[in-house]
């Protein structure tokens, strides 16, 4: 069965305190990975998607990879802006017009 | 930001009566989609459509019914509503599957609460 976890779910940080969250699934066959950022009473937002292991992505203060059973999310010097719930998504090659969520990871950074 | 807009953005119910809920998209993008988010559960997919009047079911569609006449609209039914069904819902669209461009984009939910 497809699914995602994350962990974990939820983390305070510092402002300029670094970390890392992790999402790990399991699918047949990967198709695509997908991070979002959602703020209080909105939409995700969409961040980064992810295809192939060993391939990372950069934005600001984030960086996502990839490997075969996971991705985190890292977070660098992160500012209290960047508090938000992130969400990891994965896309399975067989049903490739399906999506399944993790439960996201609630981050508060404060100042 | 992706051209996507719901309504109403927040509606109370009550239990036993219909309610009707719309998303407009001006990207003219192919697929769209209805999701719930519940607290534990994350975004679970509802229906979805790759085409007008093309739809299909998802994980959770039971009580739940869609329509799409135009491909800038996507609405979800419920027949009649049930206590269960309080939860924010959000529409998202993609430009295609099983391309590079499969990202989906989402508006900014509606909160329905059924009484």
């Amino acid at each position: 069965e497809d699914q995602v976890t994350q962990s974990p779910e939820a983390l305070r940080l510092q402002e300029g305190e670094s970390s890392s969250l992790n999402c790990s699934y399991t699918v047949s066959g990967l198709r695509g990975l997908f991070w979002y950022r959602q703020d209080p009473g909105k939409g995700p937002e969409f961040l980064f998607t992810l295809y192939s292991a060993g391939e990372e992505k950069e934005k600001e203060r984030l960086k996502a990879t990839l490997t075969k059973k996971e991705s985190f999310l890292h977070i660098t010097a992160p500012k209290p802006e960047d508090s938000a719930t992130y969400l990891c998504a994965v896309q399975a090659r067989r049903i490739f017009n399906k999506f399944y969520f993790g439960s996201g990871t609630k981050l508060n950074v404060k100042p | 930001d992706a051209g996507i807009t719901q309504s109403p953005r927040h509606k109370v119910t009550e239990t036993g009566t219909p309610v009707t809920l719309r998303c407009h998209q001006t990207e003219n993008h192919r697929y769209m989609y209805w999701y719930r988010q519940d607290p534990g559960h994350g975004l679970r997919l509802i229906h979805y459509s790759y085409g007008v009047k093309d739809t299909d079911k998802g994980e959770v569609s039971d009580g739940y019914s869609v329509s799409r006449s135009k491909t800038e609209d996507f609405l979800l039914t419920l027949e009649s509503a049930t206590s269960s069904q309080t939860s924010v819902y959000f529409c998202a669209i993609s430009e295609s599957v099983g391309g590079s461009t499969d990202t989906q984009y989402f508006g900014p939910g509606t909160r329905l609460t059924v009484l």
